[in-house]
């Protein structure tokens, strides 16, 4: 099955700079990159995603880059704010017959320092 | 509103006494799906249904049984709880292939969990 390894596990920034979290995925047949946003108390939600034919995508202060050679993709967050603060997952999928458990990095935790 | 609920929030059972955790959606998707989430262990699938009558297990099953008797819900069900299962659970539902766009490459909709603890 497909092993899904998320770095680092916690992160500390100063409000204003950046942060980069990173998801490695052996499957080299998924083509699919989501990261979810889980806050205290409540179920993850999406934040952005990414599909194998792009290499990066961009919602304004939040990007996903991919690198399908490496098996790898990555979450970056500019001039974070403090309700960036926030536990992050990533969860490659991959295509096929649908008959195979979705498996989701450990998460990261993000602290943003005011 | 779109959303994914789950029921009840919070639960307090003692081992043994068999419990449901009841997961409805009203997107019309056809993919759900059952997690548990513990420290440093992250998000773990317990069961999935791609569809009516379709169940598959997850990386976690043992101990849970689900069914999918209607598209909107997924019932995640403890025959005989025990201490554990105490963790905090999450129902989510994707949209599947019946609308073009297959399950696998579209977003999951999470619910607000379920914190289950089992003495």
């Amino acid at each position: 099955g497909e092993n899904v390894e998320q770095h680092p596990s916690t992160l500390s920034v100063q409000e204003g700079d950046s942060a980069v979290i990173k998801c490695t995925y052996s499957d080299s047949a998924s083509n699919y990159f989501p990261w979810y946003k889980q806050e205290l108390g409540k179920g993850p939600q999406l934040i952005i995603d990414i599909r194998s034919n792009v290499g990066e995508k961009k919602d304004q202060r939040i990007a996903v880059t991919l690198n399908k050679t490496a098996k790898h993709f990555s979450l970056h967050i500019t001039e974070t704010q403090p309700e960036d603060s926030a536990v992050y997952f990533c969860a490659p999928n991959r295509p096929g017959s649908g008959n195979t458990p979705l498996v989701f990095g450990k998460g990261t935790r993000l602290s943003v320092i005011a | 509103e779109a959303q994914v609920t789950q029921n009840p929030r919070y639960l307090i059972t003692v081992t043994g006494k068999k419990l449901t955790v009841t997961c409805s959606q009203n997107m019309n998707h056809e993919y759900m799906s059952w997690y548990r989430q513990d420290p440093g262990l992250g998000l773990r699938q317990i069961y999935y249904s791609m569809n009516v009558e379709v169940t598959d297990k997850g990386d976690v099953p043992e101990g849970y049984k689900v069914s999918r008797k209607e598209k909107r819900n997924f019932p995640l069900i403890l025959e005989s709880p025990s201490p554990n299962q105490t963790s905090l659970y999450f129902c989510a539902s994707s949209p599947g292939v019946g609308r073009g766009r297959a399950w696998y490459n579209s977003p999951l909709h999470f619910g607000n969990g379920t914190r289950l603890t089992v003495t």
